[in-house]
């Protein structure tokens, strides 16, 4: 069964770089038309849908926050690797990693991983 | 950026009785070369992160209750519970995958027991 899990620190301080790993199992992201995003979601407030890496290395980000992202795969090791430059503590949430099966919707996520930005 | 827009923002609603959410966006998400709404609905609880619960606008996922359907088409869509169970206390969020660009959500709508 597909699983995925992220990974990373717990606490980053403002204008650090982040850096989530999600690792997964059960896909491989050399199959044609998958693809692993990243979701986030501040405490109490709704999700965020921040980039999706595609099985041909395609990229997606959001827009707004398109210009502190970066998001690399690394297919032998089952693993998706976010980051996110100059953090604030408005950055704080739960950050998801999901799988997304071709063109259909995000069907299977991870359990989430919060980070908290603060000094 | 496709603007996904829910209505209403919270809902009590009695046991038993229908739950209504809506979920309009601000372009079509319908594909006219496959005839299919790219549009997804999820159920979030608390400490949980969300399950899907519809798809294409109107397929059930497997193991989701009967009682759960969507409807509608371009830019309008609705989620139904037929009879509301004390489990299905949640926040809903809709999801548009229409855009190359990437995905959108909708703010989300809290339902409760009233």
């Amino acid at each position: 069964q597909i699983t995925l899990k992220e990974s990373g620190p717990t606490l980053v301080k403002p204008t650090q770089t982040l850096t989530l790993t999600c690792t997964f199992s059960g896909f491989s992201l050399s199959t044609s038309g998958v693809g692993v995003g990243w979701i986030r979601q501040p405490p109490g407030k709704a999700l965020e849908w921040l980039a999706l890496i595609y099985w041909d290395d395609d990229k997606r980000y959001s827009p707004s926050l398109k210009s502190r992202l970066t998001i690399t795969k690394d297919t032998s090791k089952n693993q998706v690797v976010l980051t996110m430059t100059n953090m604030d503590p408005v950055d704080t949430a739960t950050y998801y990693c999901a799988h997304r099966p071709g063109s259909g919707p995000v069907d299977y996520w991870g359990q989430g991983t919060l980070v908290t930005v603060s000094s | 950026d496709i603007v996904m827009t829910q209505s209403p923002d919270s809902l009590a609603v009695s046991l038993g009785e229908r739950a209504t959410i809506n979920c309009k966006s601000s372009q079509s998400v319908l594909y006219s070369s496959n005839n299919k709404n790219y549009l997804a609905w999820y159920q979030q609880k608390p400490g949980q992160p969300p399950k899907l619960l519809i798809y294409w606008a109107s397929t059930r996922e497997s193991g989701v209750p009967d009682r759960f359907s969507g409807s509608g088409s371009g830019t309008d869509f609705t989620l139904t519970i037929s009879s509301l169970q004390a489990e299905d206390v949640a926040v809903y969020y809709c999801q548009q995958y229409y855009s190359t660009l990437g995905i959108t959500f909708g703010q989300g709508t809290r339902l409760e027991i009233k």
